[in-house]
């Protein structure tokens, strides 16, 4: 069981380059989301989706897109990166509102 | 908006001792809490889960307690080995709000000396 896979684990980009981070999970979970974690701020909610064809902002989603158009994939974009998108990024999903949330390996980005 | 904070933000013990783990949260409508471990470079563990009609859980070595009236909880180690160092950090589910995401703490840095 694999659990909550991110794809990738590591990767820089140049500022104004976009790219795509993909989450995939198996245990057939309806809730999914992205948070990123800086030194000092702890884990913030970037977006969230609370089933297939479905996606909400969460606390900080300037600059960030997502879409859900499996339910097992999120996918996280970013289309014209920046320096301040600099941090590690985390998937998590559960299965429903009162379950255990399950969290993936993280995505470090940085943007130079 | 909801507000978690643990204390203390580290902490350093020899191996063997018992510790306790502080979270306290600002809006006590909540779901659930849940206990997670992070180790250096990695992703989140799942620790412990406890309902908000819960007052304690276990698994192992680690009781978990929740007091949601006084908005606190604690994550209890007994007998603390190297192995237990990480970062702990504490999350609830609120039930308000647009976003059905959990509330983080920033973090307790645990260091168990052998």
């Amino acid at each position: 069981n694999a659990g909550v896979t991110q794809t990738p684990k590591f990767r820089v980009l140049k500022t104004g380059q976009s790219m795509t981070l993909l989450c995939a999970q198996d245990m057939n979970h309806e809730y999914m989301y992205w948070y990123r974690q800086d030194p000092g701020m702890g884990l913030r909610l970037i977006h969230y989706s609370v089933g297939e064809g479905t996606t909400a902002k969460g606390e900080v989603p300037d600059g960030y897109n997502v879409s859900r158009l499996k339910k097992q994939n999120f996918l996280l974009g970013l289309e014209s990166a920046a320096p301040s998108q600099t941090s590690v990024y985390f998937c998590a999903s559960r299965f429903i509102m009162n379950t255990e949330a399950f969290f993936g390996q993280g995505t470090r980005l940085t943007v130079v | 908006k909801q507000e978690v904070t643990q204390i203390p933000a580290a902490l350093s013990v020899p191996e063997g001792e018992n510790l306790v783990l502080n979270c306290s949260f600002t809006d006590s409508a909540i779901y659930n809490l849940q206990w997670f471990r992070q180790d250096p470079g990695k992703g989140l563990t799942s620790l412990l889960l406890i309902q908000s009609s819960q007052r304690e859980q276990t698994s192992g070595r680690l009781n978990a307690s929740l007091d949601k009236s006084s908005g606190r909880s604690t994550l209890y180690i007994a007998a603390s080995q190297p192995g237990d160092s990480a970062t702990y950090l504490c999350a609830v589910l609120g039930w308000g709000g647009g976003a059905d995401g959990l509330t983080f703490g920033k973090g307790t840095h645990l260091i168990i000396q052998p």
